[in-house]
């Protein structure tokens, strides 16, 4: 039982190159989630997805697109990155939406 | 807007000290959690806390829900090296979507 797992754990872009991170999960979760992290500023939403086919737009979506395909995956794309895209982004998933959430080991991603 | 306050933003105590951190609110929120943070690590969930007044132990640690769900704190007896971390709570959404808002976290050193 690997939990949620990410791919890449690092990653360095160029700006205006694309990437997908992709995210998956083993515990049959409905919910899940992209999250990024920088400093001073929390945990804060991109995307989320309340089941297989279903997405929606977080707090800070912009530059930023995701599509569940599986109930397992969930998938974060950037189309043309930014400097300011330069973060740390963490998946996570949940059995029922507002509480326990699981989560991934993070993505590194710098863009320069 | 709602917004989660976690106060002291840094910590630095030595090994076996008494330590309390704080998460406040002027909302009021149907159950708060608490994460811990490790470097290169995501949140792991530690408790979650629903009825107002509700004190629960893990271990050494000891966590209290305001008597009117507006905030929360989090007692750590006899610090230990690892302890430290990066210590998150985090609430239910009131918009609606139900997704957790997370405050900025309280970064704590346990020195040996």
């Amino acid at each position: 039982n690997a939990g949620v797992t990410q791919t890449p754990k690092f990653r360095v872009l160029k700006t205006g190159q694309s990437m997908t991170l992709l995210c998956a999960q083993d515990m049959n979760h409905e919910y899940m989630y992209w999250y990024r992290q920088d400093p001073g500023m929390g945990l804060r939403l991109i995307h989320y997805s309340v089941g297989e086919g279903t997405t929606a737009k977080g707090e800070v979506p912009d530059g930023y697109n995701v599509s569940r395909l599986k109930k397992q995956n969930f998938l974060l794309g950037l189309e043309s990155a930014a400097p300011s895209q330069t973060s740390v982004y963490f998946c996570a998933s949940s059995l029922v939406r507002g509480y326990a959430q699981y989560f991934g080991p993070g993505t590194r991603l710098t863009v320069t | 807007t709602q917004l989660l306050e976690q106060s002291p933003q840094f910590l630095s105590i030595q090994e076996g000290e008494n330590l309390t951190v704080y998460c406040n609110s002027s909302s009021v929120f149907s159950s708060l959690q608490w994460y811990r943070q490790e470097p290169g690590e995501g949140p792991v969930l530690l408790v979650t806390v629903v009825t107002g007044g509700e004190v629960k132990k893990l271990k050494r640690l000891t966590f209290q829900f305001g008597d009117a769900r507006k905030d929360s704190s989090l007692h750590i007896t006899a610090a230990q090296p690892g302890d430290t971390g990066l210590y998150l709570c985090a609430g239910p959404d009131q918009t609606g979507a139900n997704n957790l808002f997370f405050g900025t976290g309280t970064r704590l050193t346990v020195i040996p």
